[in-house]
């Protein structure tokens, strides 16, 4: 079947502007996550969805990011204001259920953010 | 809080030769699963290979094995065979079963030469 898509597969953007990125996993996941690839800090935990339970956000920089889940599907990370530090490849993953139980993570192709 | 400690920034193999990758982690948990990935220049990250803590047998898959030492906490990959196609970055990773969020490595650069 098909693997995580995310979407744009690039970004470029001036500072200030607001972007979305999104995710669609793969279809009977029930889990979802956020990571932020980035050269100085590596691979980065964002935000975590499970089923229709609440987010866990503790990996979320600051207050300009947020994501939101619909459907218990399809999944947008929004950043309001970027700046340039927010350039980066955010990753989306999916897993059958919780990450507890060590269910592999599945990896969309990622986007690629540009902050000019 | 989970730490992943890859010591090889960057490696080298020529083709059909075998190689390791290291990787230690430190973790306050007793239940937990290990994983490396591979990531080509496609940004593409694939699953290679997955441990559980609580096994003994190390996983293996295909041309892929790990060396888990639990007691050492270190968890290595053994390449056998390498092909071109094998050039990736290499991450390895941690999650417990207190939590969810995969705790990487900074990664092993991996260049397979004819």
């Amino acid at each position: 079947g098909a693997g995580v898509s995310q979407s744009p597969s690039n970004k470029v953007t001036e500072k200030g502007k607001d972007v979305e990125l999104r995710c669609d996993p793969i279809s009977g996941h029930t889990a979802l996550y956020w990571y932020r690839q980035s050269l100085g800090q590596g691979l980065e935990f964002l935000i975590y969805f499970q089923g229709n339970s609440a987010p866990d956000k503790s990996g979320l920089p600051s207050d300009r990011f947020s994501a939101e889940r619909t459907g218990g599907s399809v999944s947008t990370l929004t950043i309001q204001r970027t700046q340039q530090e927010d350039s980066a490849v955010y990753l989306c993953a999916s897993s059958l259920t919780s990450g507890r139980v060590g269910d592999t993570q599945y990896f969309g192709p990622g986007t690629r953010l540009t902050v000019l | 809080a989970q730490t992943v400690t890859q010591s090889q920034p960057e490696m080298s193999v020529q083709e059909a030769e075998t190689v390791t990758l290291s990787c230690t982690y430190d973790t306050s948990e007793n239940n937990y699963y290990l994983f490396w990935y591979k990531q080509p220049p496609s940004r593409q990250m694939i699953l290679v290979i997955r441990q559980e803590a609580y096994k003994q047998q190390n996983a293996t898959e295909n041309r892929f094995s790990v060396n888990f030492q639990k007691a050492a906490k270190s968890f290595s990959l053994k390449i056998s065979d390498s092909q071109l196609g094998d050039t990736a970055m290499y991450f390895c990773a941690v999650v417990s079963n207190s939590g969810y969020a995969l705790n990487f490595g900074k990664g092993t650069s991996l260049l397979v030469t004819p």
